[in-house]
């Protein structure tokens, strides 16, 4: 299936540091999805990218697929207590089903 | 709507027992999946559903059954369950191809230890 790494695995920020995690792949990705897992709870869809390049904002959260559609990054600014969880990125895989990344785990010290 | 339901939340099992996590969604969508837990693995796919009758083998499928014999339910079966087995469980669905017009909508999840 498809394999696709995500990194860090864990980051610790102070409270409005920002956060990024990167998922990247060797293989060239048709399209990919951002899911947001509390502690404790379960994914929650966030977003879908499929443009080469594209950019795409929510409040805080910036998104970003890569030109050659390998790499995406998720970018949170001024972190949040709120923003606590696990960050997984979801290409498309066989059966145009999601396969998961392994997740980037954010904590944040208020 | 209640979105995807899936019970039990908890349970505990013995080695070689089996047991059937049930799940159920109301938004009439197409695709339905199970995708399993384990710390520091990401969400791994076992099986997944294109519709009622139809079903395919995920990246992790060995000692799991499912069937889809409407288009609301797609149980997961357990036929003689192992310590490996000991993981969270989710059920997820989504209205097409999750590749293609978006989201997956997840269940709450189902805890199992297998002892």
């Amino acid at each position: 299936g498809q394999q696709v790494m995500q990194i860090p695995q864990y980051q610790h920020v102070q409270e409005g540091e920002d956060f990024t995690t990167y998922c990247n792949s060797s293989t060239t990705l048709s399209n990919i999805q951002w899911y947001k897992q509390r502690p404790g709870g379960h994914p929650v869809f966030l977003i879908q990218l499929v443009k080469s390049g594209e950019v795409k904002k929510q409040k805080r959260l910036t998104f970003q697929f890569g030109e050659a559609k390998k790499n995406s990054s998720l970018h949170i600014t001024a972190t949040q207590t709120t923003d606590v969880g696990t960050y997984f990125c979801a290409p498309g895989g066989a059966g145009n089903m999601l396969t998961f990344g392994g997740g980037t785990r954010l904590m944040v010290k208020p | 709507n209640a979105g995807v339901t899936q019970t039990p939340k908890f349970q505990v099992l013995k080695t070689g027992q089996s047991m059937t996590l049930q799940c159920a969604q109301d938004m009439n969508h197409e695709y339905m999946s199970w995708y399993r837990q384990d710390p520091g693995m990401g969400l791994r796919l076992i099986h997944y559903s294109v519709g009622a009758g139809i079903t395919d083998q995920g990246e992790v499928p060995n000692g799991y059954n499912v069937s889809r014999s409407t288009t609301e339910d797609f149980p997961l079966r357990l036929l003689s369950a192992a310590p490996s087995q000991t993981s969270v469980y989710f059920c997820a669905s989504s209205y097409g191809a999750p590749t293609n017009t978006g989201e997956l909508f997840f269940g709450e999840g189902s805890r199992l230890t297998v002892l």
